[in-house]
């Protein structure tokens, strides 16, 4: 079993378009993230929610809304899609806000 | 503010060993280290919380300078399967956040 999975793996999309990632756990956390890894490898934090509750909301366009129904799911959103956003969004997951993270594969979102 | 790594980049062969540095500006409540491999997620290695506590995996080491706000990352008798992109992130005792350097590139040679 897949402790964080995310859905789905690559997206190709034109400017303009709306787009969803989802990411799941299994692992039982109750705090679930999102980070953005650029062209030059920088992982930057984008949202956390713990308890379904959002703690983190970093400098991140308005385009991007992330939502969690349940602990264990965390989806993210992102309106009118720019060639800037061509990243890979990793989901990821831990318990407690401060202690290790359990990454997914990653979505490659690519913006044609 | 995110925690500065060095060197960028490092080349060694099987067997050599390698240390990877990790510096930040704000008084840390821990240290973490992670490994991503080309085309995949970061992986786990390492935490180190102030106060001495590590938790992590058995071949590999780490330092934590509480009063220096620094931590080195130890390799020792290097393998192939050890190349890879290193991570260091920091967590300050106010934001709670996990902050990534910009990582270091290692390659292990035959």
């Amino acid at each position: 079993d897949t402790a964080v999975s995310q859905t789905p793996k690559y997206l190709v999309t034109q400017m303009g378009n709306d787009k969803s990632i989802k990411c799941e756990q299994n692992l039982g956390h109750d705090t679930m993230y999102w980070y953005k890894q650029d062209s030059k490898k920088f992982l930057k934090i984008m949202f956390s929610y713990n308890n379904k509750e959002l703690i983190i909301n970093e400098t991140v366009p308005n385009r991007f809304s992330p939502k969690s129904p349940d602990k264990a799911h965390l989806n993210l959103h992102i309106n009118s899609l720019e060639l800037g956003d061509s990243a890979v969004y990793f989901c990821a997951s831990s318990q407690g806000t401060a202690w290790w993270l359990f990454f997914g594969e990653g979505s490659r979102l690519t913006v044609l | 503010q995110q925690p500065v790594q060095s060197p960028q980049a490092v080349i060694l062969r099987e067997g050599e060993d390698a240390v990877i540095n990790c510096s930040s500006s704000k008084a840390l409540y821990s240290v973490h280290w992670y490994r991503q491999k080309h085309g995949e997620a970061p992986v786990f290695l390492m935490i180190l919380l102030k106060g001495g506590e590590q938790k992590g995996h058995d071949k590999i080491s780490a330092s934590f300078n509480e009063k220096k706000q620094q931590s080195s990352l130890y390799l020792t008798a290097s393998q192939l399967s050890y190349s890879g992109t290193y991570f260091c992130g920091t967590v300050s005792g106010s934001a709670r956040q996990l902050t990534f350097g910009s990582g270091t590139q290692l390659t292990v040679l035959p």
